[in-house]
């Protein structure tokens, strides 16, 4: 059955500080992997996603996440955080019935 | 184009009684799912659909019931409210399933609140 872990409930970084949110997964077949972010009272929206071939994955915004099978992990990153990307980031796998599997969340606070 | 809209976004309840939770697509989209939002828990599916006329359970489908008579509407009902399903309710659809590369469209979130 197909997990996620994602390592750290919070995180804070000052404005201009890298952004390293981590995820890592468990699965028995070839992953797809996803990571949405929520902004405060609104629904998720998709931020990247890695199905097949390039292993770094770019997204909107800025961030990026690399694929690591040999970790199997899907750290999200982002070089310079800006006060605009305080929000709850979810890391999410696909399930065996055609279903996400999300993460637990990650909030994440930027300080000015 | 309006995506998914969920109706209501806001209701009280108390214990015992019964509601149900509207989601509507415009996207023409296959596959709808219903999850509940709980602090430190993530998101949880709680019941799904591949399509028109087709229900299944996911992950946490104890006390809430589905009907997909239409394409694009999705409902989720509470039969008897309990306290424990004081939760933010999401619904979300999308093009294909999500065991290939399918992208998940998601509602603003129905917060309900069980007294």
């Amino acid at each position: 059955a197909q997990s996620v872990t994602q390592l750290g409930s919070h995180v804070s970084v000052s404005e201009g500080a890298l952004v390293l949110l981590r995820c890592n997964y468990s699965s028995s077949v070839p992953p797809y992997l996803f990571w949405y972010v929520q902004y405060p009272n609104q629904g998720l929206q998709l931020l990247l996603k890695y199905t097949t071939g390039a292993t770094l994955v770019k997204g909107i915004n800025g961030f990026e996440a690399e694929f690591k099978k040999s970790e199997t992990s899907f750290h999200l990153t982002k070089p310079s955080a800006h006060m605009s990307d305080a929000a709850e980031y979810f890391c999410a796998v696909g399930g065996s019935q055609g279903n996400l599997i999300f993460g637990k969340g990650t909030k994440l606070s930027v300080k000015p | 184009n309006a995506g998914v809209t969920q109706t209501p976004k806001f209701r009280v309840l108390k214990t015992g009684q019964s509601m149900t939770l509207l989601c509507a697509q415009d996207m023409n989209h296959e596959y709808m799912y219903w999850y509940r939002q709980d602090p430190g828990m993530g998101l949880r599916l709680i019941h799904y659909s591949v399509g028109e006329g087709t229900t299944a359970k996911g992950e946490v489908p104890d006390g809430y019931n589905v009907s997909r008579l239409k394409k694009q509407n999705f409902l989720l009902g509470l039969e008897s409210a309990a306290p424990s399903q004081t939760s933010v309710y999401f619904c979300a659809s999308s093009f294909t399933g999500l065991g290939d590369t399918g992208e998940l469209f998601f509602g603003e979130g129905s917060r309900l609140t069980v007294l």
